[in-house]
C-alpha cells in the first residue's frame, strides 16, 4: 500500500520570505500523481499544485513550486514571497494513475506566517 | 455551478444514533469519494464510487454505508454512532479523466457524545 509522510508537523516563516515543506512517499508504481493541498481555517481543501511522475520538469504555479525527486521519493513544496494568506495546513497527497484515483494523504504541516 | 455541497455543516449525535450525511455535486462527475479527517491528521478514504450503482470500500469503512443511485448524490450513512466517529467528513468528486483533480465539499463536523 502507498504511504505519504510529512515529517514537519509545524513550520513558520516571516512574511515575504521563502519556506519549504517536506513530503516523502512510498510506492512500487512507476507512474502516479502527487499533489499539495492547502486547508485554511475555513476547512475547504484547495489544490495548490500537482505533479505527474512521468514529467521530469518540476511543476510551478506562481509563488508555489515543487522539488520532485523521483528516485528519492521526495516531493517538497516551496512557497516564495510568503503572504499572510498562505497560513494554513498543507497536505501532500499521492494518487495512482490507474483505478479509482483515490488520494492518499500525509499527516499535514501547519504553516504559520509571521508578519 | 455550486460544485460539491454537503449538509449539514455541523451535527452532534448521541452514541447509538444514526444519521445520513448528504453530498451533491453538479459537475456531472462520475467519481465520488467520502473522506474523514481526525484532529491534526490527514484525510482517510471511507468509501468511493466510480458511477451510479457502483460503490467500494476505502481505508476506513467500518461503521459506515453508502449508496449511489444517481450521478449527483452520494450520501454517507452512519449506523449506531460511536465516539470514534467524531471527525470532519469531506465529500469529493472528480471526472475520472485527464489529471483527475478532486473537488472537495466544505466538510461536515460531526461530534458523537
Amino acid at each position: 500500500a502507498q504511504t505519504v509522510t510529512q515529517s514537519q508537523p509545524e513550520m513558520s516563516v516571516q512574511e515575504a520570505e521563502t519556506v519549504t515543506l517536506s513530503c516523502t512517499y512510498d510506492t512500487s508504481e512507476s507512474d502516479y500523481y502527487l499533489f499539495w493541498y492547502k486547508q485554511p481555517p475555513s476547512r475547504q481543501m484547495i489544490l495548490v499544485i500537482r505533479q505527474e511522475a512521468y514529467k521530469q520538469q518540476n511543476a510551478t504555479e506562481n509563488r508555489f513550486s515543487v522539488n520532485f525527486q523521483k528516485a528519492a521519493k521526495s516531493f517538497s513544496l516551496k512557497i516564495s514571497d510568503s503572504q499572510l494568506g498562505d497560513a494554513a495546513m498543507y497536505f501532500c497527497a499521492y494518487r495512482r494513475i490507474q483505478g479509482a484515483q483515490k488520494l492518499v494523504f500525509g499527516q499535514g504541516t501547519r504553516l504559520t506566517i509571521n508578519p | 455551478n455550486a460544485g460539491v455541497t454537503q449538509t449539514p455543516k455541523f451535527r452532534i449525535l448521541k452514541i447509538g444514533q444514526s444519521m445520513t450525511l448528504q453530498c451533491t455535486q453538479d459537475m456531472n462527475h462520475n467519481y465520488m469519494y467520502w473522506y474523514r479527517q481526525d484532529p491534526g491528521m490527514g484525510l482517510k478514504l471511507i468509501y468511493y464510487s466510480v458511477g451510479a450503482g457502483i460503490t467500494d470500500k476505502g481505508e476506513v469503512p467500518n461503521g459506515y454505508n453508502v449508496s449511489r443511485s444517481t450521478t449527483e448524490d452520494f450520501p454517507l450513512r452512519l449506523e449506531l454512532a460511536a465516539p470514534s466517529q467524531t471527525s470532519v467528513y469531506f465529500c469529493a468528486s472528480s471526472t475520472g479523466q485527464g489529471t483527475y483533480e478532486q473537488y472537495f465539499g466544505p466538510g461536515t463536523r460531526l461530534t458523537v457524545t
